[in-house]
């Protein structure tokens, strides 16, 4: 059974870097995807992006300026790095994992959440 | 503003039969399998549904999706009281290159 842990939570200042790291057991990141995804306090989900292959990568358009993911494969994780954080960044952030099925793409392992709290 | 559309809100009572819709286009719904989670709160979300129809071990056979062209649809056949959830509908979009997620539908179970 896959497990993804996800730290507890965080305060960044504004225009600092935001970055977290999301440690999975149960199985290898290798040859997986692996994907942020955020939730505003009381709003909806927003996909950040995913890593595959262990290095290549595919993000939000909205936000591939300030995002970086990169994975660890000695450690079995993988980091979130968004920089120049505003307000507006404040939210919880789920890391998951991203399925390719012959049946279709969805994310079936999910971290428990880290809420991001920028403020100064 | 969400590229693919949900009614913000839905309800029913204990035994009823509901149904949330979740409305693309052809760049993402027209061309590309939905999914489904169920977020309880205070709680990560779930995965509910795959592949516009297919049921992970574990959910109750309760929920079934479906898909139409540009449109999918969750339902839920007798509504319990456990089911009050926030749900989303998902999927790729193949002009943004990425995945989006409806605005999500808050289920009230009276």
């Amino acid at each position: 059974q896959v497990h993804l842990q996800q730290p507890g939570p965080q305060l960044v200042k504004p225009s600092e870097t935001l970055s977290l790291t999301c440690t999975v057991s149960g199985g290898s990141i290798s040859g997986q995807y692996w994907s942020w995804i955020r939730q505003p306090p009381g709003k909806g989900l927003e996909w950040i992006g995913y890593i595959y292959d262990s290095g290549k990568t595919t993000y939000n358009v909205s936000l591939e300026s300030r995002v970086t993911i990169s994975a660890d494969t000695s450690k079995n994780d993988f980091t979130l790095r968004l920089t120049s954080a505003t307000a507006a960044d404040t939210a919880i952030y789920y890391c998951a994992r991203r399925e390719y099925g012959a049946s279709g793409y969805y994310f079936d392992y999910w971290g428990q959440g880290t809420l991001i709290t920028v403020s100064a | 503003q969400s590229v693919l559309t949900q009614p913000p809100s839905a309800s029913g009572t204990p035994g009823q039969n509901i149904a949330i819709s979740c409305s693309g286009s052809t760049s993402n719904i027209g061309g590309n399998p939905v999914t489904w989670y169920q977020q309880l709160p205070g709680a990560a979300p779930r995965l509910l549904i795959y592949g516009n129809n297919h049921r992970p071990s574990g959910v109750p056979d309760r929920f079934s999706g479906s898909k139409f062209g540009t449109s999918a649809s969750l339902a839920i056949n007798g509504l319990q009281s456990e089911d009050e959830a926030d749900y989303y509908c998902e999927t790729w979009d193949d002009i943004l290159k990425g995945v989006i997620f409806g605005g999500g539908t808050k289920l009230t179970v009276l």
